[in-house]
């Protein structure tokens, strides 16, 4: 199986539950935040993002909020279903006049039916 | 619409040996990027293009080449491979990083012996 995570900060949540997960982000010039699923053997699939000029974003039972003060990101999920069990990763983009979109180290997040 | 196409899915390598994963996209986007990711770690940025005959360094870019001749293709290449280049490897593009997520392939997965 995949190997990927296994060192992994894990978050336990019972199924129907809402889910918490945070971000420390590095750079107080970055200006655009993404969050990012990636079940096992596959890539990284986008879920939400959010610029710096905003505080709060909402989708489909996923809401980020960003905190810039303290630098920093949570994705909020909602009745958390068991297909939610998967790595979840924020990346930000570190500069405003550079390209560079760089990944948090991850957190595994695991449903209890 | 394929999305971002790498090939191979998995290749195993002797130390000393040079090798090129490619990576295809088929949705005319300007922003590539290379990442690899290590067990317990996320994803770290080797290189990056922002266009044709563009490219620039990540986070790791040492034992790493890119080059970007159309919009659709930027291969990677491995110039002599080491066992710590032992990794999963991950292509990804996008419209513009600015504010626009990016869409990931499948992974290459490495062995180096």
């Amino acid at each position: 199986g995949e190997s990927v995570g296994l060192h992994l900060p894990t978050l336990s949540v019972q199924e129907g539950d809402n889910s918490i997960i945070n971000c420390a982000y590095s750079n107080s010039a970055s200006d655009y935040f993404i969050w990012y699923k990636q079940e096992s053997g596959k890539g990284p699939q986008f879920i939400i993002d959010i610029r710096s000029n905003m505080d709060k974003r909402q989708g489909q039972r996923v809401t980020v909020l960003l905190n810039k003060t303290v630098k920093h990101l949570s994705l909020q999920i909602a009745a958390t279903q068991p297909g939610d069990s998967a790595v979840y990763f924020c990346a930000e983009k570190v500069d405003s006049s550079a390209s560079k979109i760089i990944f948090g180290s991850g957190t595994r997040l695991s449903i209890r039916p | 619409n394929a999305g971002v196409t790498q090939t191979p899915k998995f290749q195993v390598l002797k130390t000393g040996q040079s090798m090129t994963l490619q990576c295809a996209q088929d949705m005319n986007h300007e922003y590539m990027s290379w990442y690899r990711q290590d067990p317990g770690m996320g994803l770290r940025l080797i290189h990056y293009s922002v266009g044709a005959g563009i490219t620039d360094q990540g986070e790791v870019p040492n034992g790493y080449n890119v080059s970007r001749s159309t919009t659709e293709d930027f291969p990677l290449r491995l110039l002599s491979a080491a066992p710590s280049q032992t990794s999963v490897y991950f292509c990804a593009s996008s419209i513009r990083p600015s504010n626009q997520p990016q869409h990931f392939g499948d992974g290459t997965r490495l062995s180096i012996l």
